[in-house]
């Protein structure tokens, strides 16, 4: 049972390269999440996805576009990627049932 | 809109020592989640507190909460090497239907041998 997978990892990109981050989830849960985690920032919230077929942004979707491709997938598009997007990517995801949220093991990406 | 304030941000003491992190949020909840993180490391669920008053305790930590002021402690007991990591609180609310997460900005706590 894998949980929340993320890949990849680890990514450098160069400024105004694309790359998208995967999140596939075998919990069977509804709603799933994209933050960024910055030094002294905490988490902040990119987008999230109530259920299939649904997408909202969250607190800083500037630069980034998600999609949920089904039920166990949702990922995160940077089309354009800049410096300020450096940062380590979670995705979490939780089932309406359940109170609490489950985290994939992060994407560490550096914009050079 | 949630916000959710934590401190101290930054966190050394001793082991052996007893220290408190507080969580105050900023509009009514009656829950609030306690995460770990150890350095490079994802998030792990330590608490989730349900109503005014919960408390729950996993072995040196105790964390509480108090709907009433908007507050929840996680109180460190005899602090030991293994409970360094950043710890963080977050609070939920619901916003265009859907159920989120507001994360404090963590509180980095290292126990000095």
């Amino acid at each position: 049972n894998a949980g929340v997978t993320q890949t990849p990892k680890f990514q450098v990109l160069k400024t105004g390269q694309s790359m998208t981050l995967q999140c596939a989830q075998d919990m069977n849960h509804n709603s799933m999440y994209w933050y960024r985690q910055d030094p002294g920032m905490g988490l902040r919230l990119i987008y999230y996805s109530a259920s299939e077929g649904t997408t909202d942004k969250g607190e800083v979707p500037n630069g980034y576009n998600v999609s949920r491709l089904n039920k166990r997938e949702f990922s995160l598009r940077l089309e354009s990627a800049a410096p300020s997007q450096t940062s380590v990517y979670f995705c979490a995801t939780r089932d309406w049932g359940r109170i609490e949220a489950f985290f994939g093991q992060g994407t560490r990406l550096t914009v050079v | 809109e949630l916000k959710v304030e934590q401190n101290p941000l930054f966190l050394s003491m001793q082991e052996g020592k007893n220290y408190t992190i507080y969580c105050n949020y900023s509009t009514t909840s009656d829950r609030l989640y306690w995460y770990r993180q150890d350095p490079g490391k994802s998030l792990e669920s330590l608490f989730v507190l349900l109503s005014n008053g919960a408390v729950k305790q996993e072995g040196r930590l105790m964390a509480s909460l108090d709907t009433k002021a908007r507050l929840s402690t996680l109180h460190i007991t005899a602090a030991v090497h293994d409970l360094s990591a950043t710890y963080f609180c977050a609070g939920p609310y619901s916003g265009a239907g859907s159920y989120q997460l507001t994360f404090g900005k963590g509180t980095k706590l290292s126990v000095i041998p």
